[in-house]
């Protein structure tokens, strides 16, 4: 079974540029997440998808930050402008629509601002 | 809203010792609980969960039990060997289909010969 996909793995941007990031959930998966990991930190959950729809948007910068799924598969994740506080791995996951059920990571994309 | 504490790291232990690591919640209902691990330069991946109160989870010589008296899901290993050298998080999901996953700091483990 295939994994989460993402992409890119690895960006260096400078600050007040824009950039998107690429998810690819595990087939049947209706719920997808965003969650942005700072280094030393635990991941911080962005936004929560299911299917389509947003059910989870609270600690979304959406000043700056936007998040789209489209068709209820893969989803991108953009941020417009950076700021320098953005670094971190950006992580895509996803998992069957119930809660006793785990969900699966991909790899990650280390976005470093500059 | 929900909540996971762990024990901050990090955590240095010899070969073969014992491992214990500490991780509370806050929660309303009866969320499933979760412990993940991260190796250097791989990603997150589970490594044992529990979903309802008194269960046992176990991976790769791992447990930890939920305990709902306590609100405590600790990871305990009876030997470590080097290659548990990582970062482990303590997760829950909260109740119902379309529930948030709640991530923990984070416990750097360092195993030395």
């Amino acid at each position: 079974e295939a994994g989460v996909a993402q992409s890119p793995r690895y960006k260096i941007i400078e600050k007040r540029q824009s950039v998107a990031f690429w998810c690819n959930p595990i087939s049947g998966h209706a719920t997808l997440y965003w969650y942005q990991q700072i280094l030393g930190q635990g991941p911080k959950l962005l936004i929560q998808f299911q299917n389509n729809g947003v059910v989870d948007d609270s600690q979304l910068p959406k000043d700056r930050f936007s998040a789209e799924r489209l068709k209820g598969v893969d989803s991108t994740l953009k941020i417009q402008p950076a700021k320098l506080e953005d670094s971190a791995v950006y992580l895509c996951a996803s998992s069957l629509p119930r809660q006793n059920t785990e969900a699966f990571f991909g790899q990650g994309t280390r976005l470093t601002v500059v | 809203g929900n909540s996971v504490t762990q024990m901050e790291g990090p955590v240095t232990l010899s070969e073969e010792a014992f491992l214990t690591i500490n991780c509370t919640y806050t929660a309303t209902g009866y969320p499933s609980l979760f412990w993940y691990v991260q190796y250097p330069g791989e990603g997150l991946q589970l490594l044992l969960k529990a979903t309802k109160a008194d269960d046992k989870g176990s991976n790769k010589g791992f447990e930890a039990t939920y305990r709902k008296e306590t609100t405590s899901f600790h990871l305990e290993k009876g030997s470590v060997q080097v290659s548990d050298s990582a970062v482990y998080f303590c997760a829950l999901k909260g109740a119902g289909t379309a529930s948030k996953l709640t991530f923990g700091t984070g416990t750097r483990l360092q195993v030395t010969l």
